[in-house]
């Protein structure tokens, strides 16, 4: 089992559409990062949590330390929200344990 | 104003040829990393050094070296490359590392294709 998994593996939705992305972590992960990975390549660091509840304009992200998961919303999806989103843990240092990535494609 | 650059971006190279990929940040912080990214888009740790010192290695075969001049650039060197080498190699930094906050934002570079034939 790994340290960090993700589901769905990929993900399409209308333009719109509000969309979840799941992560389920191993006890000892103290902070969970969201990354976007966009079809160009480049990785930009949306959020990293270790409790409750973060926004940044459509993107929502949660974390529920009990259950070892933490969520990634995005509301009103648009084709420019196409991407491989990436949940990663890391302990209680710098080192970043990475889910396998959600493939995600918006159409219009 | 790019803040954590990488060069070069494609790096097309032969078996058992020696080649250097550098990065380099100018957000003035502590902690620098090495990612790579393989055929199936998996990302892994290699190498991180903060304030020019190794602090974590992964088990990566020691054809792979870091090196650290200061703590704004971080190179990697591979020697006698293999085909499985062929990857995308990202560069990262965030602001600082254990202590009582261990948990910071990374911020990474374009990446670095790197193709062996």
């Amino acid at each position: 089992k790994n340290e960090v998994e993700q589901s769905p593996q990929n993900l399409t939705a209308q333009e719109g559409e509000f969309i979840t992305i799941n992560c389920s972590y191993s006890v000892g992960i103290s902070a969970l990062h969201w990354l976007q990975q966009h079809p160009g390549g480049g990785i930009v660091s949306l959020f990293m949590l270790s409790s409750g509840k973060k926004k940044h304009g459509r993107l929502i992200a949660t974390i529920n330390i009990q259950e070892k998961h933490s969520s990634l919303h995005i509301t009103a999806s648009h084709p420019r929200d196409s991407a491989v989103y990436i949940c990663a843990g890391s302990y209680n240092t710098d080192k970043l344990i990475f889910g396998t990535g959600t493939r995600l494609q918006v159409f219009p | 104003d790019t803040a954590v650059s990488q060069t070069p971006k494609y790096l097309v190279t032969q078996m058992g040829n020696d080649k250097s990929i550098k990065c380099e940040q100018n957000l003035g912080h502590d902690t620098m990393y090495w990612y790579k990214q393989d055929s199936k888009k998996f990302l892994k740790i290699m190498f991180s050094y903060n304030n020019k010192e190794l602090i974590i290695n992964e088990t990566v075969p020691n054809r792979f070296s870091p090196k650290s001049p200061d703590k704004a650039h971080l190179n990697l060197h591979i020697n006698s490359l293999e085909l499985g080498d062929s990857a995308v190699y990202f560069c990262a930094s965030s602001p600082g590392t254990s202590g009582t906050r261990p948990h910071y934002e990374q911020y990474f570079g374009p990446g670095t294709r790197l193709t062996v034939t």
